[in-house]
């Protein structure tokens, strides 16, 4: 079984502050997606990331493979309170789009 | 509006009642699932449906029950549910279930509550 630990599990910070979270693994994906979920929504994905040392950005957020595509991270430059919400990862093992191992989540909340 | 859309958003049911959840893509996908969202715990993939076919049961308590009627809408059919089974259920959709890397679009989620 695949694992992804996200760390930290829950982050409070001000608004305007930057910020980096993570999910590590054990396993290799082929490749790797993050997703925001807000409070009474479904997750929405951000972003796909495939070839080890990848870089993507979508304005305030850089999302990064590891070289050896298993582990990734996020980082948020000027935190606003919109960023609030869940922040999953989720690991591709297989050939199908549902062969999908999530992370637990780190909760980010961005005070004003 | 992500294009799945669930209902109802909120049921509170008791361990001997029947009751079904429902899902609904509007996006012409192939592919749907069923997941499960608790506290503490990840996202848990229940099932998996493509053009009406399940393809995936992750070992699903028999108390829960899919059904795929058409490639459209999708439903949950509940029954003797335990408290532990309260959480969120989302139900989601991509293009199809083969190719990795198709995006996941999920449904805004259920909120089951069992008393």
């Amino acid at each position: 079984t695949q694992l992804l630990e996200q760390s930290p599990q829950f982050l409070s910070i001000q608004e305007g502050e930057n910020l980096t979270v993570y999910c590590n693994s054990s396993s290799v994906f082929s490749s790797l997606q993050w997703y925001r979920q807000e409070p009474g929504e479904g997750p929405v994905l951000l972003v796909t990331v495939v070839t080890g040392g990848e870089v993507k950005k979508l304005k305030r957020l850089t999302f990064q493979f590891g070289d050896a595509r298993k582990d990734s991270s996020l980082h948020i430059t000027a935190a606003q309170p919109g960023d609030t919400g869940l922040y999953l990862c989720a690991g591709a093992v297989g050939a199908g789009s549902y062969q999908l191992t999530f992370g637990k989540g780190t909760k980010l909340s961005v005070i004003p | 509006e992500t294009g799945v859309t669930q209902t109802p958003r909120h049921l509170v049911m008791g361990m001997t009642n029947k009751k079904s959840l429902k899902c609904e893509q509007h996006l012409g996908h192939n592919a749907m699932y069923w997941y499960k969202q608790s506290a503490k715990k990840p996202l848990e993939l229940m099932f998996v449906y493509s053009l009406e076919e399940r393809v995936e049961n992750n070992s699903v308590p028999s108390r829960f029950s899919p059904e795929c009627p058409n490639s459209s809408h999708l439903f949950l059919h509940l029954h003797t549910l335990q408290p532990e089974d309260s959480a969120l259920y989302l139900c989601a959709s991509s293009q199809d279930s083969q190719t990795s890397g198709n995006t996941i679009y999920f449904g805004e989620g259920s909120w089951l509550t069992v008393v």
